[in-house]
């Protein structure tokens, strides 16, 4: 099982705000370790949209935000759109693991 | 510009061993603080890591699944190569190959790999 959970599922109107949270413990996002999040839409590999805690790669719409606070972060969605249904990922590092995790996965569905 | 691309069979039978190459361009496995990983994702379900290798031929495992798997790379062909041994069923999954970049995220995806595992 992974040590990040997520909300199995958040939803929302368009234009409206979601937010996604990740949280982990002591010996991964808590250690220090960046939190980097990952959209997937259907039938297609991931995409990185914010690493490093806050960091977006260029083409990643602004409408896409995170945070991360102690053992948690964040993803927040401004502006939903029809196109932003798809799961997301957040995925840190582990100390104890000595290794990489993803977390649980959360569906987003716009009404 | 970043290429990734898996390959290997899809379809592979209890107990056997599983070969997947990912032939990489657009970067150096040499370079320092890059790697290149393999993830999994059985049909409807999560994303789960599974193996990495760094430009300094560190590798690392999933505990979990750590004495079946082994990561290798050949620098000089742009390839890394996961080996799973002992397949079952529910290995059956979608097998990705990333780039991991110096901040620790996966940057690049393949276009994955569905491997089912059935006799």
């Amino acid at each position: 099982q992974s040590v990040l959970t997520q909300p199995p599922s958040v939803s929302g109107a368009p234009g409206q705000r979601v937010t996604i949270s990740c949280t982990g413990g002591s010996s991964n996002i808590g250690a220090g370790y960046d939190v980097h999040w990952y959209q997937q839409l259907p039938g297609t590999a991931p995409k990185v949209l914010n690493q490093g805690n806050t960091n977006r790669p260029s083409g990643v719409p602004d409408r896409f935000s995170g945070s991360k606070s102690g053992t948690s972060a964040s993803l927040a969605i401004s502006g939903l759109q029809a196109e932003d249904e798809a799961d997301y990922y957040c995925q840190s590092f582990d100390i104890s693991l000595s290794g990489y995790v993803f977390g649980t996965g959360t569906k987003v569905t716009v009404l | 510009q970043i290429t990734l691309k898996g390959s290997g069979p899809t379809l592979v039978k209890p107990t056997q061993t599983l070969t997947l190459t990912c032939t990489f361009s657009g970067f150096s496995l040499s370079t320092s603080g890059v790697g290149v990983g393999w993830i999994r994702q059985p049909p409807g379900k999560a994303l789960q890591w599974l193996a990495l290798i760094y430009w300094d031929d560190d590798k690392r495992y999933s505990p979990s699944l750590k004495s079946r798997l082994t990561i290798t790379k050949d620098t000089s062909k742009n390839q890394v190569v996961l080996t799973m041994t002992n397949m079952d069923p529910v290995d059956t999954a979608t097998y990705y190959c990333a780039h991991r970049n110096y901040r620790g995220s996966f940057d690049s995806w393949g276009q994955g790999t569905l491997v089912t595992v059935s006799s």
